[in-house]
């Protein structure tokens, strides 16, 4: 079974300071994984992607995160955030073994402080 | 532009008055999905279509039922909604086989059961 774990269910920080919400994963096969973002009374959009290749993934808006196969995490990280970036973030990992079924972590409410 | 639709946004209803949301997509996807998501909670899938294909989840209650006439359209109904079921529902969309990609979601139908 699959699975996934979301350290901090919320992170204060400052304007302009960095944020690292933290992301792991179990399951036995090759993953596919998935950072999404949920605004207040929103739907879930999707942040960015590790399908294949380069382990380090971008986002438009300045986010990135890394895929670490042997600590089986996914954290995702921003340099300096903005108080348009409180949201709900949320980890998700699909495999084949899984029926292809997207498991999501329990979420990391981040508030953005000015 | 919205390429998984939602409605209603929002619906009131009463206890034990039956509900239905819909939700439609330009995608052509194969796959549609629903997931129920309480208050600070991670969206929690209820079934999900492959093309005409039924899949149901071993704990959705009997309550909920889907339908999808066409590969546009999914419906999700609630025979009798208690208390409990108040939350949002999320429509989704994938494309089938190959290698697992990311789901697109609707905005979400915030359902309120007085």
């Amino acid at each position: 079974a699959q699975s996934v774990t979301q350290l901090d269910s919320q992170v204060p920080v400052f304007e302009e300071a960095p944020v690292e919400l933290r992301c792991n994963y179990s399951s036995s096969v090759s993953v596919y994984l998935f950072w999404y973002v949920q605004y207040p009374n929103q739907g879930l959009q999707l942040l960015l992607k590790y399908l294949s290749g380069s382990t380090l993934v971008e986002s438009i808006n300045g986010f990135e995160a890394e895929f670490n196969k042997s600590q089986t995490s996914f954290h995702l990280r921003k340099p300096s955030v903005h108080i348009s970036d409180t949201a709900e973030y949320f980890c998700a990992v699909r495999s084949l073994a899984a029926g292809n079924k997207l498991t999501f972590g329990g979420g990391t409410r981040v508030l953005v402080k000015p | 532009d919205a390429m998984v639709i939602q409605n209603p946004r929002y619906q009131v209803t009463q206890f034990g008055k039956p509900v239905t949301l819909s939700c439609s997509q330009t995608l052509n996807h194969n796959v549609m999905y629903w997931y129920q998501q309480k208050s600070s909670q991670a969206p929690k899938l209820l079934f999900h279509y492959y093309d005409k294909d039924f899949n149901n989840e071993a704990d959705t209650p009997d309550n909920f039922q889907s339908r999808r006439p066409n590969t546009s359209f999914c419906f999700l109904d609630i025979r009798s909604p208690g208390l409990g079921d108040a939350a949002m529902y999320l429509c989704a969309t994938s494309r089938g086989g190959g290698a697992p990609g990311e789901l697109f979601f609707g905005e979400g139908s915030r359902l309120t059961v007085l």
